[in-house]
């Protein structure tokens, strides 16, 4: 039972490229949440999706895009990417209640 | 606006002795409040929730205390360990406005370092 995984660990891009974060869970969770982490600024929703074939944005969702690609899997998409979208992004399931389990993260950095 | 604030962005605290962490929120809608722990490198995971029907909650070491009439919480970890050094974030829920899903607000964070 590996939980939350989530690829690349790393990643640097230059401004303009684009790039797809990925995120699995094998919890057979319903709700899946992508958010980002910023120095001082705690953690930001960019997208979630309630269930397998719906997302909503969040707080923070100009520049992504996301796919629910199963009930497994749920996708970051970055079109064009800034150097504003340098950051720590983490992916997150529930599946009842308000317990969010986390993915170990993905550090993106933007030149 | 910023709705779930933790003021104190790290405390350290010697092993053995008490830590309190404290979390502010402004949304009286707020209905479950959570603590995430963090060590760096790797995701936040979930310590201990309370619901805004209660006024404590406690889970070995860690205890978390609500007043809602101040809107304030805050999470005890008695005693206090090195291993506990890490980040911790207060979070808050409510249904949203379409009521179909649950969404987490987070603080900012505070650093506990707890001293040997």
């Amino acid at each position: 039972n590996a939980g939350v995984t989530q690829t690349p660990k790393f990643q640097v891009l230059k401004t303009g490229q684009s790039m797809t974060l990925q995120c699995a869970q094998d919890m057979n969770h319903n709700s899946m949440y992508w958010y980002r982490q910023d120095p001082g600024m705690g953690l930001r929703l960019i997208y979630y999706s309630a269930s397998e074939g719906t997302t909503d944005k969040g707080e923070v969702p100009n520049g992504y895009n996301v796919s629910r690609l199963n009930k497994r899997e749920f996708s970051l998409r970055l079109e064009s990417a800034a150097p504003s979208q340098t950051s720590v992004y983490f992916c997150a399931s529930r599946i009842r209640g308000d317990t969010q389990y986390f993915g170990p993260g993905t550090r993106l950095t933007v030149l | 606006d910023q709705q779930v604030k933790q003021n104190s962005p790290s405390l350290s605290v010697q092993e053995g002795r008490i830590s309190i962490l404290n979390c502010d929120y402004t949304n009286s809608m707020f209905d479950y409040f959570l603590w995430y722990k963090k060590y760096p490198a790797e995701g936040p995971t979930f310590l201990i929730s309370i619901s805004s029907i209660k006024d404590k909650n406690e889970d070995g070491r860690f205890t978390v205390f609500l007043n809602k009439s101040a809107k304030h919480l805050s999470l005890h970890i008695v005693p206090s360990q090195p291993g506990d050094s890490a980040v911790y974030f207060c979070a808050a829920s409510r249904w949203n406005s379409g009521g179909s899903n649950y969404k987490l607000t987070f603080g900012k964070g505070t650093l506990l370092t707890v001293n040997p």
